[in-house]
């Protein structure tokens, strides 16, 4: 079974760069089993897939995303993570993790970011 | 980009009875079509994948149809804890695409 648990800040100011974490257990990032994904939803709205990142590292984004987006591996710690510059207002919502492999199978329980000063 | 359209928005039914709720795709996905059921204030939850194979775990009444654009996700005999919205998604092409959801409520 494998498991995901999102962090990092809850309140990021606009304009600024929003760091996340997602830790992994029960398999490895770079066993190349899934693709690691990242998800968000604004309140009350629907799902927006972010990106992904391969056991190898390669990267996949939204292209309505990709100008602002990085998404990378941690093998140490068993974790990826996600970048994301220029934040706004709109950028306000849940962010998830999950594992990718044709279907999002396992999801973290997700983490609210609001973008406020 | 792929464009999923989900219908109905919202739907209301009696405990035991059958649901339906249709995604459409805007070309054909073959069956690269997963559903999702998302409770209030949780993630969501892989019901169906590949349009029509059932995730471990889930019930039974859970079933899933279609290929190329049309798609069916239908629950047959609605019970108290159904109460949640459904998403479609697919995974034929990048970016991976939701539907807008369908909120199903208990009458």
């Amino acid at each position: 079974q494998v498991q995901l648990q999102e962090s990092g800040p809850g309140l990021v100011k606009p304009s600024q760069t929003l760091s996340l974490s997602c830790n992994v257990s029960g398999d490895s990032i770079t066993s190349g089993t899934y693709y690691w994904s990242w998800i968000r939803q604004p309140a009350g709205k629907g799902l927006e897939w972010i990106g992904r990142v391969y056991a190898s590292g390669n990267t996949r984004y939204n292209p309505s995303l990709k100008s602002r987006v990085t998404i990378s591996l941690n093998p140490s710690k068993n974790e990826f993570s996600l970048t994301m510059t220029s934040l706004t207002a709109a950028d306000t919502a849940v962010y998830y993790c999950a594992s990718d492999g044709w279907e999002l199978e396992y999801w973290g329980q997700g983490t609210l970011v609001t973008v406020s000063s | 980009d792929i464009q999923m359209t989900q219908s109905p928005s919202s739907l209301s039914a009696f405990v035991g009875e059958r649901v339906t709720i249709t995604c459409r795709a805007s070309q054909k996905i073959a069956t690269y079509l997963n559903w999702y059921q998302q409770k209030p204030g949780k993630a969501p939850n892989l019901l169906i994948y590949g349009a029509s194979s059932l995730q471990s775990g889930v019930p039974s009444r859970f079933s899933g149809s279609g290929s190329g654009t049309d798609f069916t996700l239908t629950i047959s005999g609605l019970q108290p804890e159904d109460l949640a919205t459904y998403y479609c998604q697919q995974s034929y092409d990048s970016p991976p695409s939701f539907g807008g959801g369908t909120k199903v409520e208990i009458k």
